[in-house]
């Protein structure tokens, strides 16, 4: 049962490179998440992807970029590192919300910690 | 922006004890939910309450929402050591069937269970 599984767990990079993290579900869900957690600010949301094909901005998208390659996978791309960037990066994914009273709550992954130096 | 905010920030009780967090929120939501977040580790999923519901329990956990004064509270009975960790409210607002939900999570309250 692997839920989310992202990749790498730990990077270290020189301002100015890119890097690209991976997030695979197999869930079989259609809605996928990247957020960033910032010491004391809790989880803030970078892009999202409703489903396969679509994706949108969240509240902190300045400087990602992000592929919905297919329904398991969504990655996400630092095209030029910054040292603001340093953070530990979570995906989570969730099923679509089908409407009235029904819910699913978002799995997360256990997160990639980057730092920029 | 931060739409949730927990109180405390940092929480530390003996085993045995009743743990209370709060979270006050800023804008109308649809549902109030609870995540809790091991060292290291993913957030997961504890207890979700719908906007028309007051109060919710499950297994040693329960939630209170108080739309009027837009604050919810999370109780934890019993604790034991293997509670010690950082518990997160996360909003949801409303939005249409077929998207995706969109969670707006507070600043998180880290809990310390002593044996």
């Amino acid at each position: 049962n692997a839920g989310v599984t992202q990749t790498p767990k730990f990077q270290v990079l020189k301002t100015g490179q890119s890097m690209t993290l991976q997030c695979a579900q197999d869930m079989n869900h259609n809605s996928m998440y990247w957020y960033r957690q910032d010491p004391g600010m809790g989880l803030r949301l970078i892009y999202y992807s409703a489903s396969e094909g679509t994706t949108d901005k969240g509240e902190v998208p300045n400087g990602y970029n992000v592929s919905r390659l297919n329904k398991r996978e969504f990655s996400l791309r630092l095209e030029s590192a910054a040292p603001s960037q340093t953070s530990v990066y979570f995906c989570a994914s969730s099923e679509r919300w089908r409407g009235g009273a029904s819910y699913q709550p978002q799995h997360f992954g256990d997160g990639t910690r980057l730092s920029i130096l | 922006s931060q739409q949730g905010e927990e109180d405390p920030q940092a929480l530390s009780i003996q085993e045995g004890e009743n743990a209370t967090m709060n979270c006050s929120y800023k804008t109308s939501i649809n549902n109030l939910q609870w995540y809790r977040q091991n060292s290291g580790r993913g957030l997961v999923h504890l207890i979700l309450i719908r906007s028309n519901e007051r109060e919710k329990h499950s297994g040693r956990l329960r939630v209170t929402l108080d739309t009027s004064k837009k604050s919810s509270s999370l109780l934890i009975t019993a604790s034991r050591a293997a509670d010690t960790a950082s518990y997160f409210c996360a909003t949801d607002g409303f939005t249409t069937p077929g998207s995706a939900r969109q969670l707006t999570f507070g600043s998180g309250t880290q809990l310390t269970v002593l044996p």
